[in-house]
This record gives C-alpha cells, structure tokens and sequence, in this order.
C-alpha cells in the first residue's frame, strides 16, 4: 500500500464548478501535511497548508481528518487557471516529504 | 518565487557516463533535497542534506551520490549513468515545518 494515496482522475469540470479532491495517508503519526499544485512540466509549488482545523485560502479550502487519516482539498468557483495536477503530501517527523502521485484536474470553458 | 536555480536544465547522455546536476540557491536554507519523478511513482527522495557536509540518503539512493561543500550549492552525480535514470531531477529547499520550495527541474536522458 502507497504511504499516500490519490485518485489520479483527470477530473474534468466546468468554469465555476466546485470540485473536491481527497488524499489518504497510511502513517498515523505524520504530522504536517500540504497541498502543492503542479503545472504540465512544471515544478511543484506550494499551494497551502493543511491545519487540523481545516483553513481556507480565497476559493481553496482545506481540512484534514486525522481519525480517518485523509486530507481534502475543494476548490470553489473554478477558473481555467486551476487546471493542474494537485499532489497530496505528508510530513512525518523528520523534514522528508511523502508525495502522492496526484489528481489531474482540467477546467473547461 | 524562492531562488533556486538547477543546471542543466537537459541533458542528454549515454550510458556509463558520469552526470552531475547542480542546484543553487539564494535563500541560505539549512535543507536541501534532490528527488526524482517518474510517471505513476510521484516525487521520489533520492538523497538530502541537512547542513554543509551533512547527508543523508533517500528512498532511491541506489546509483547516486551527492556532495554538499557550500550552503547554496547541492550537487547529484550519477557514476555511471543507466536508461533507469532517465527522469526529471528536482531540487527543493526548505528552512523549517513550512514546506519545501522546489527549483524548475532537470530532464536527463539517458540513451
């Protein structure tokens, strides 16, 4: 079993839909955990955060279950700029990253 | 934008060659990582540093090593370069629990 898992989609929505992706992780005692967004040959880049109290970033929000160990992202309104790979990731005690594999999200006209 | 630079930014080579890929950066960051991606296995820890001479391996150490004789500068060699390592190099930094900051990457073929 992967460390962290995604579903890989691409999930294909319209402009100012509202889209959710979800992540798992296998290691109860991970401690941060983030979402990075990636562009077509691109290097991942910080998206935000995930706090055990969910927090929301202007159209992004974010929420971590840590009884269930999985972390969403949802994105409201989505703009043709959004379309990207978005890669779960998850932080043990040490400062090594685990990256998921990533869902491809694609926003159409 | 984090400054982080990587070189080369391609490469092409054979087989058996030695490679060295380097990555600079500019935020003076106690971390530094190199990883690798490849389709269907996302990021892959190759190997990473937590301070000047300070290294450790990764998931994917195997066929590479890596020096580190300056804050700002990580450098990843592959001995002998094989058609496995074909793959995009990234380097990332990181300072504290706030995430890593990642350079623009290398594509490196190996014929």
């Amino acid at each position: 079993r992967k460390e962290v898992e995604q579903d890989p989609g691409p999930f294909n929505v319209p402009e100012g839909a509202t889209v959710a992706f979800n992540c798992t992780y296998s290691n109860s005692a991970s401690q941060s955990f983030f979402w990075y967004r990636q562009d077509c040959r691109k290097e991942p880049k910080l998206l935000m955060s995930v706090y055990s109290s969910g927090n929301e970033d202007g159209r992004f929000t974010a929420q971590l279950n840590r009884a269930s160990q999985y972390i969403s992202l949802l994105i409201r309104d989505s703009k043709l700029s959004d379309s990207a790979t978005y890669l779960c990731v998850v932080k043990g005690n040490t400062d090594k990253l685990i990256f998921g594999t990533g869902t491809r999200l694609q926003v159409f006209p | 934008d984090a400054g982080i630079t990587q070189s080369p930014r391609h490469k092409v080579t054979e087989t058996g060659t030695p490679v060295t890929l380097r990555c600079h950066q500019t935020e003076n960051h106690r971390y530094m990582y190199w990883y690798r991606q490849d389709p269907g296995h996302g990021l892959r820890l190759i190997h990473y540093s937590y301070g000047v001479k300070d290294t450790d391996k990764g998931e994917v150490s195997d066929g590479y090593s890596v020096s580190r004789s300056k804050t700002e500068d990580f450098l990843l060699t592959l001995e002998s370069a094989t058609s496995s390592q074909t793959s995009v190099y990234f380097c990332a930094i990181s300072e504290s629990r706030v995430g890593q900051y990642f350079g623009p990457g290398t594509r490196l073929t190996v014929l």
